[in-house]
């Protein structure tokens, strides 16, 4: 059974990083691109980014709004993806999911929630 | 950046009675690879969403036949043929085309 979870997330102050973690069973992590996506409070669902998998190079995207600050990475041998947030904004504020794949994936996590506060 | 537009913004169903969901995208979804990619989510409330259709109107194992979808190239539209009461929450639209993915937002449906 796939299972994703995602973990990291808190209150956390403006300026200051966290690192989300996305922890997978279920699939060969290492033939997957993972995705990273979130929804502010009340609001609707927004793409935040994502890594390719090692045969493609590992290479990643990222939303306008968080190019620069958000970084995506992996650990194939753990099965965990990261999503590495730098210079958080009260607006990066609302609930994390991770995702296998880019586009049509229908397997999620449950979702973490990231609160910046000054 | 591709621009979701859906309508309505709510709707409100008899248990039985038929509802449809529209998405228009500012760009044509269709790739030259053939293929649509135009996506159907439901997110109940307090839950990650679940895809319920994909490349505009393909199901996806496990869900509801209730659930259909059509469209071409900018149009499109989710139908549930006979609404019942799990069905309740927020339907988004998304597009895979073009980067950044964008989904549309939200149609949310509510059981009378």
């Amino acid at each position: 059974e796939v299972q994703l979870a995602e973990s990291g997330g808190g209150l956390i102050e403006t300026g200051r990083s966290l690192r989300l973690s996305c922890t997978t069973s279920g699939f060969t992590f290492s033939d997957y691109a993972m995705s990273w996506f979130r929804q502010a409070p009340g609001r609707g669902l927004e793409w935040v980014g994502f890594t390719r998998s090692r045969a493609y190079n590992e290479t990643t995207e990222y939303a306008a709004s968080v190019k620069g600050r958000f970084f995506i990475s992996r650990d194939d041998s753990k099965s965990i993806a990261f999503l590495q947030m730098n210079s958080l904004k009260r607006e990066d504020t609302g609930v994390y999911f991770c995702t296998r794949g880019i586009t049509g994936t229908r397997y999620w996590g449950q979702g973490t929630q990231v609160i910046v506060s000054s | 950046d591709i621009v979701m537009t859906q309508t309505p913004l709510s709707l409100s169903v008899t248990p039985g009675q038929p509802a449809s969901i529209s998405c228009k995208s500012s760009q044509s979804l269709l790739h030259s690879d053939g293929k649509t990619y135009l996506y159907w989510y439901l997110q109940k409330p307090g839950q990650s969403p679940h895809l319920l259709i994909y490349e505009v109107s393909r199901q996806v194992s496990g869900v509801s036949e209730r659930f259909s979808g059509s469209g071409s190239g900018t149009d499109f539209a989710l139908h549930i043929s006979r609404v019942e009461p799990e069905d309740v929450g927020i339907y988004y639209c998304m597009q895979g085309k073009h980067l950044p993915l964008t989904f549309g937002g939200g149609t949310k449906v509510e059981i009378k």
